[in-house]
């Protein structure tokens, strides 16, 4: 059973451009959080979806980032007009279906970006 | 504001010795505590946790204390092993129908041989 897998593990932007950061939970598993870890920084909660459904994006920045996770597909975190305060590691954890429980959320290797 | 502190940036321990890793939180509604080790490069992977109703969890090498009125745990690690060098953080968690969790900053373990 393969883990969570991140896609792209490292990401290279310019300022403005856009930075697509996708992820595949575990089999099984259909829902899916997503982590920011700033450097010298804890990890930090951003959004948790189900299938097709945001169900908390309390720490999402109002603007220019959204996520997605479709009936088909990976989930997406998506970055528009990246400034260079958003290099960070950003972290993907699934979980099973009826849990929510830390010890249940399973986390990916994370994708660093670098807005240059 | 900082709701889950891991006041020690870093900890040099020798082989064999005993690891106390400290977190302290700040939000009473919090009643879930895990810890998590992270190697370089890696996601961070499920370690140990505690319910608010329990005082300890002991998992082997691992034992995570809980003094709920002091608001602090303690992670300790014995015998600490070279392979136990990583960073480790201490997240919280509210016991609803599904809860996000908090992280701390992070801890990073040396175990020299």
């Amino acid at each position: 059973n393969a883990g969570v897998m991140q896609n792209p593990r490292h990401l290279v932007r310019r300022r403005g451009q856009e930075a697509r950061l996708r992820c595949s939970p575990m089999k099984g598993h259909s829902h899916v959080y997503w982590y920011r870890q700033l450097p010298e920084e804890g990890l930090k909660f951003m959004v948790y979806l189900q299938k097709e459904n945001i169900i908390d994006e309390s720490g999402m920045p109002k603007e220019r980032f959204s996520a997605e996770f479709p009936k088909e597909g990976p989930s997406i975190l998506r970055i528009q007009q990246v400034v260079r305060g958003d290099s960070a590691a950003y972290f993907c954890a699934s979980s099973p279906p009826g849990t929510g429980g830390g010890e249940t959320q399973y986390f990916g290797p994370g994708t660093r970006l670098l807005v240059l | 504001d900082q709701q889950v502190k891991q006041n020690s940036p870093s900890l040099s321990v020798q082989e064999g010795r005993i690891s106390i890793l400290n977190c302290d939180y700040t939000n009473s509604m919090f009643d879930y505590f895990l810890w998590y080790k992270k190697y370089p490069a890696e996601g961070p992977t499920f370690l140990i946790s505690i319910s608010s109703i329990k005082d300890k969890n002991e998992d082997g090498r691992f034992t995570v204390f809980l003094n709920k009125s002091a608001k602090h745990l303690s992670l300790h690690i014995v015998p600490s092993q070279p392979g136990d060098s990583a960073v480790y953080f201490c997240a919280a968690r509210r016991n609803s129908g599904y809860s996000t969790l908090t992280f701390g900053k992070g801890t990073m373990l040396l175990v020299s041989p």
